[in-house]
Protein backbone atom coordinates (compact mmCIF):
# COMPACT_ATOMS: atom_id res chain seq x y z
CA UNK A 1 0.00 0.00 0.00
CA UNK A 2 1.75 3.60 -1.08
CA UNK A 3 2.29 5.55 2.06
CA UNK A 4 3.69 8.96 2.91
CA UNK A 5 7.28 8.93 3.96
CA UNK A 6 8.78 11.51 6.22
CA UNK A 7 13.13 12.30 7.17
CA UNK A 8 14.53 12.76 9.25
CA UNK A 9 12.49 10.70 12.01
CA UNK A 10 13.92 12.86 14.90
CA UNK A 11 15.99 16.04 14.14
CA UNK A 12 17.98 17.74 17.34
CA UNK A 13 18.58 21.23 16.69
CA UNK A 14 19.90 24.57 18.11
CA UNK A 15 17.98 27.50 18.79
CA UNK A 16 18.40 30.18 15.94
CA UNK A 17 19.72 27.25 13.11
CA UNK A 18 17.33 26.53 9.83
CA UNK A 19 15.50 22.34 9.56
CA UNK A 20 14.38 21.38 6.73
CA UNK A 21 11.69 18.38 7.19
CA UNK A 22 11.45 16.09 3.98
CA UNK A 23 8.57 14.66 3.12
CA UNK A 24 7.87 12.16 -0.01
CA UNK A 25 3.80 12.25 -0.98
CA UNK A 26 1.62 9.24 -2.28
CA UNK A 27 3.03 9.38 -6.46
CA UNK A 28 -0.10 10.19 -7.95
CA UNK A 29 -1.39 12.74 -5.23
CA UNK A 30 -1.28 16.13 -6.02
CA UNK A 31 -2.20 18.20 -2.57
CA UNK A 32 0.11 18.34 0.09
CA UNK A 33 -0.12 19.71 3.71
CA UNK A 34 2.23 19.78 6.58
CA UNK A 35 0.76 19.83 10.47
CA UNK A 36 2.17 20.21 13.83
CA UNK A 37 1.84 18.65 16.79
CA UNK A 38 3.05 19.99 20.18
CA UNK A 39 3.77 17.24 22.68
CA UNK A 40 0.29 16.52 24.72
CA UNK A 41 -1.90 18.95 22.06
CA UNK A 42 -3.67 19.02 19.18
CA UNK A 43 -2.78 18.32 15.43
CA UNK A 44 -2.50 22.00 13.86
CA UNK A 45 -2.83 22.88 10.44
CA UNK A 46 0.29 24.60 9.55
CA UNK A 47 -0.16 24.97 5.53
CA UNK A 48 -1.67 23.27 2.59
CA UNK A 49 -0.20 23.42 -1.19
CA UNK A 50 -0.82 22.97 -4.56
CA UNK A 51 0.20 23.36 -8.00
CA UNK A 52 3.48 24.41 -6.83
CA UNK A 53 1.99 27.33 -4.50
CA UNK A 54 0.27 27.80 -1.36
CA UNK A 55 -3.15 27.40 -1.30
CA UNK A 56 -3.40 28.08 2.16
CA UNK A 57 -1.71 28.28 5.86
CA UNK A 58 -2.33 29.06 9.13
CA UNK A 59 -1.52 32.11 11.67
CA UNK A 60 1.48 29.44 12.83
CA UNK A 61 3.18 29.98 9.30
CA UNK A 62 4.91 32.86 9.57
CA UNK A 63 7.57 34.12 7.68
CA UNK A 64 9.95 31.94 9.29
CA UNK A 65 8.46 28.93 7.63
CA UNK A 66 8.46 28.23 4.12
CA UNK A 67 7.49 25.00 1.34
CA UNK A 68 8.78 24.12 -1.34
CA UNK A 69 8.53 21.10 -3.83
CA UNK A 70 11.58 20.54 -5.24
CA UNK A 71 10.99 17.95 -7.74
CA UNK A 72 8.64 15.60 -8.19
CA UNK A 73 8.61 13.81 -5.35
CA UNK A 74 9.94 16.15 -2.58
CA UNK A 75 7.81 18.20 -0.24
CA UNK A 76 9.94 19.98 2.15
CA UNK A 77 9.07 22.63 5.21
CA UNK A 78 12.14 25.00 6.24
CA UNK A 79 12.15 26.25 9.15
CA UNK A 80 14.59 29.37 9.15
CA UNK A 81 15.74 30.24 12.66
CA UNK A 82 13.97 27.48 14.86
CA UNK A 83 12.71 28.98 18.63
CA UNK A 84 11.81 26.84 21.45
CA UNK A 85 8.83 26.66 20.93
CA UNK A 86 9.31 24.87 17.39
CA UNK A 87 9.76 21.86 19.15
CA UNK A 88 6.89 19.30 17.80
CA UNK A 89 6.09 16.22 16.08
CA UNK A 90 5.89 17.89 12.19
CA UNK A 91 3.17 15.85 10.28
CA UNK A 92 3.59 15.64 6.14
CA UNK A 93 0.16 14.71 4.89
CA UNK A 94 -1.48 14.37 0.83
CA UNK A 95 -4.74 13.62 -1.20
CA UNK A 96 -5.21 13.01 -3.98
CA UNK A 97 -8.52 15.33 -4.22
CA UNK A 98 -9.36 18.58 -3.53
CA UNK A 99 -10.16 19.64 0.07
CA UNK A 100 -9.70 18.78 2.90
CA UNK A 101 -12.50 16.39 3.57
CA UNK A 102 -11.23 13.67 1.49
CA UNK A 103 -8.98 11.55 2.80
CA UNK A 104 -5.38 12.77 4.01
CA UNK A 105 -2.63 10.20 4.03
CA UNK A 106 -0.26 11.39 6.96
CA UNK A 107 3.30 10.18 7.52
CA UNK A 108 4.36 8.96 10.28
CA UNK A 109 5.96 11.96 11.34
CA UNK A 110 9.49 14.11 12.47
CA UNK A 111 10.24 14.74 15.99
CA UNK A 112 11.66 18.40 15.92
CA UNK A 113 13.52 19.28 19.26
CA UNK A 114 15.16 23.06 19.42
CA UNK A 115 17.60 23.37 22.01
CA UNK B 1 -16.27 26.04 11.15
CA UNK B 2 -18.91 23.64 12.97
CA UNK B 3 -17.22 23.20 16.90
CA UNK B 4 -17.31 19.70 17.41
CA UNK B 5 -17.75 17.93 21.41
CA UNK B 6 -16.78 14.78 22.00
CA UNK B 7 -16.06 12.89 25.10
CA UNK B 8 -12.21 13.77 26.61
CA UNK B 9 -11.41 9.24 27.25
CA UNK B 10 -13.08 6.07 26.95
CA UNK B 11 -12.30 2.79 28.98
CA UNK B 12 -13.68 -0.42 26.97
CA UNK B 13 -13.08 -4.25 27.72
CA UNK B 14 -11.35 -6.04 24.63
CA UNK B 15 -14.46 -7.81 22.19
CA UNK B 16 -16.62 -5.09 23.20
CA UNK B 17 -18.51 -2.43 21.04
CA UNK B 18 -17.06 1.29 21.23
CA UNK B 19 -19.35 3.68 20.21
CA UNK B 20 -18.06 7.15 20.54
CA UNK B 21 -20.36 10.28 19.86
CA UNK B 22 -19.52 13.83 18.44
CA UNK B 23 -21.91 16.72 19.23
CA UNK B 24 -21.77 19.27 15.93
CA UNK B 25 -24.98 21.88 17.08
CA UNK B 26 -24.00 24.58 14.07
CA UNK B 27 -23.13 21.85 11.06
CA UNK B 28 -23.69 23.53 7.96
CA UNK B 29 -25.33 22.19 5.10
CA UNK B 30 -22.24 21.39 2.60
CA UNK B 31 -20.25 19.89 5.79
CA UNK B 32 -19.33 16.07 5.71
CA UNK B 33 -17.97 14.70 8.81
CA UNK B 34 -15.05 12.70 9.20
CA UNK B 35 -12.96 10.68 11.76
CA UNK B 36 -9.45 10.31 12.42
CA UNK B 37 -7.48 8.15 14.90
CA UNK B 38 -3.96 8.13 16.01
CA UNK B 39 -1.70 6.50 18.09
CA UNK B 40 1.52 7.50 20.10
CA UNK B 41 3.94 9.26 17.82
CA UNK B 42 2.17 8.28 14.34
CA UNK B 43 0.08 10.99 12.11
CA UNK B 44 -3.46 10.83 12.12
CA UNK B 45 -5.30 7.70 9.85
CA UNK B 46 -8.54 8.47 8.08
CA UNK B 47 -11.24 5.96 9.37
CA UNK B 48 -14.31 6.90 7.81
CA UNK B 49 -16.45 9.67 6.75
CA UNK B 50 -20.50 9.95 5.81
CA UNK B 51 -22.77 13.07 5.23
CA UNK B 52 -26.04 11.23 6.59
CA UNK B 53 -27.79 8.38 7.66
CA UNK B 54 -25.11 5.39 8.44
CA UNK B 55 -21.89 4.49 6.51
CA UNK B 56 -19.24 1.48 7.10
CA UNK B 57 -16.42 0.20 6.09
CA UNK B 58 -14.33 -2.68 7.18
CA UNK B 59 -12.91 -0.89 10.35
CA UNK B 60 -16.28 1.10 11.66
CA UNK B 61 -19.78 2.27 11.28
CA UNK B 62 -20.27 6.19 11.16
CA UNK B 63 -24.02 7.11 12.38
CA UNK B 64 -25.79 9.90 11.57
CA UNK B 65 -29.48 11.24 12.52
CA UNK B 66 -31.60 12.90 10.24
CA UNK B 67 -30.75 16.56 11.63
CA UNK B 68 -26.72 15.62 11.55
CA UNK B 69 -26.08 17.70 14.40
CA UNK B 70 -24.45 14.45 16.43
CA UNK B 71 -22.73 11.39 15.10
CA UNK B 72 -21.72 8.15 16.32
CA UNK B 73 -18.38 6.18 15.85
CA UNK B 74 -18.97 2.73 16.30
CA UNK B 75 -16.60 -0.22 16.33
CA UNK B 76 -16.89 -3.18 16.48
CA UNK B 77 -15.74 -5.88 19.04
CA UNK B 78 -12.04 -3.63 20.05
CA UNK B 79 -8.97 -4.89 20.31
CA UNK B 80 -5.98 -3.55 22.65
CA UNK B 81 -5.03 -2.19 19.62
CA UNK B 82 -7.60 -0.09 18.78
CA UNK B 83 -6.29 2.09 22.30
CA UNK B 84 -6.04 5.79 20.37
CA UNK B 85 -7.13 9.11 19.88
CA UNK B 86 -10.28 9.09 17.39
CA UNK B 87 -11.10 12.93 16.44
CA UNK B 88 -14.16 14.07 14.77
CA UNK B 89 -13.98 16.83 12.06
CA UNK B 90 -16.48 18.49 10.31
CA UNK B 91 -16.26 20.79 7.35
CA UNK B 92 -17.20 21.14 3.31
CA UNK B 93 -13.82 20.31 2.15
CA UNK B 94 -12.45 24.07 1.32
CA UNK B 95 -11.09 24.57 4.74
CA UNK B 96 -8.29 22.58 6.34
CA UNK B 97 -8.62 19.93 8.83
CA UNK B 98 -9.37 21.30 12.17
CA UNK B 99 -8.27 18.79 14.90
CA UNK B 100 -9.72 19.19 18.32
CA UNK B 101 -8.35 17.17 21.68
CA UNK B 102 -10.15 13.93 20.74
CA UNK B 103 -11.48 11.02 22.66
CA UNK B 104 -8.90 8.71 24.09
CA UNK B 105 -9.95 5.22 24.13
CA UNK B 106 -8.37 3.02 26.18
CA UNK B 107 -8.94 -0.79 25.38
CA UNK B 108 -8.38 -3.38 28.44
CA UNK B 109 -7.69 -6.61 28.28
Amino acid sequence: EPEVTQTPSHQVTQMGQEVILRCVPISNHLYFYWYRQILGQKVEFLVSFYNNEISEKSEIFDDQFSVERPDGSNFTLKIRSTKLEDSAMYFCASSSLAGGWNEQFFGPGTRLTVL
Amino acid sequence: LAKTTQPISMDSYEGQEVNITCSHNNIATNDYITWYQQFPSQGPRFIIQGYKTKVTNEVASLFIPADRKSSTLSLPRVSLSDTAVYYCLVGDGNTPLVFGKGTRLSVIA
